[in-house]
């Protein structure tokens, strides 16, 4: 089945500076690709996603980068701010089936 | 604004007893996901049904957990007997019908203690 690895586990940045959140996939039958931020006792939620057939995806001050043929995806957050501290889901997704990686603790300093 | 919803949101319960977990997905959505949350494993993913049909339970202790899907507005996550080490959060998601890429919207999520 599909595995993916998420690094770093835990990620501290002074505010205004960049993030980066890398995983791994490794199914290459993988063709959704969907980072979840989660703050602290409340539920994942969606920030971005990517379609296997897209290599580059930005929203405003975050964006996620896939290469298919290593298979690995990374979130980036620019000039991040401390609401943006929570920790952070990569996920692969095959058929709407998502396997999740363990998480990124990101903290933001102000 | 819909919204999947879980029920109990908190739930402390003995060890060998009964626990039952509820959640009701988006209307229109048609396929459900339990997850398990903890510390040391991340979101691990339980059972999922597809137009209520049971996909994939693989991922659950099979002696103690069930799952099941009695109509479209009710899923169910049972635990009997509960012990200490299924102290967790459990999420429950759904998604709904537009193919491969579809995003999971997730529950509150039901936070159980065994003790």
């Amino acid at each position: 089945g599909e595995n993916v690895e998420q690094h770093p586990s835990t990620l501290s940045v002074q505010e205004g500076d960049s993030a980066v959140i890398k995983c791994t996939y490794s199914d290459s039958a993988s063709n959704y690709f969907p980072w979840y931020k989660q703050e602290l006792g409340k539920r994942p939620q969606l920030i971005i996603d990517i379609r296997s057939n897209v290599g580059e995806k930005k929203d405003q001050r975050i964006a996620v980068t896939l290469n298919k043929t290593a298979k690995h995806f990374s979130l980036h957050i620019t000039e991040t701010q401390p609401e943006d501290s929570a920790v952070y889901f990569c996920a692969a997704s095959i058929k709407s089936v998502m396997r999740f990686g363990a998480g990124t603790r990101l903290t933001v300093k102000p | 604004d819909a919204r999947v919803t879980q029920t109990p949101r908190h739930k402390v319960t003995e060890m060998g007893q009964e626990v039952t977990m509820r959640c009701q997905p988006i209307l229109g959505h048609n396929t459900v996901f339990w997850y398990r949350q903890t510390m040391m494993q991340g979101l691990e993913l339980l059972a999922y049904f597809r137009n209520r049909a049971p996909l994939d339970d693989s991922g659950m202790p099979k002696d103690r957990f069930s799952a099941e899907m009695p109509d479209a507005t009710l899923a169910t996550l049972k635990i009997q007997p509960s012990e200490p080490r299924d102290s967790a959060v459990y999420f429950c998601a759904s998604a709904g019908t537009g193919g491969s890429y579809n995003e999971q919207f997730f529950g509150p999520g039901t936070r159980l203690t065994v003790l």
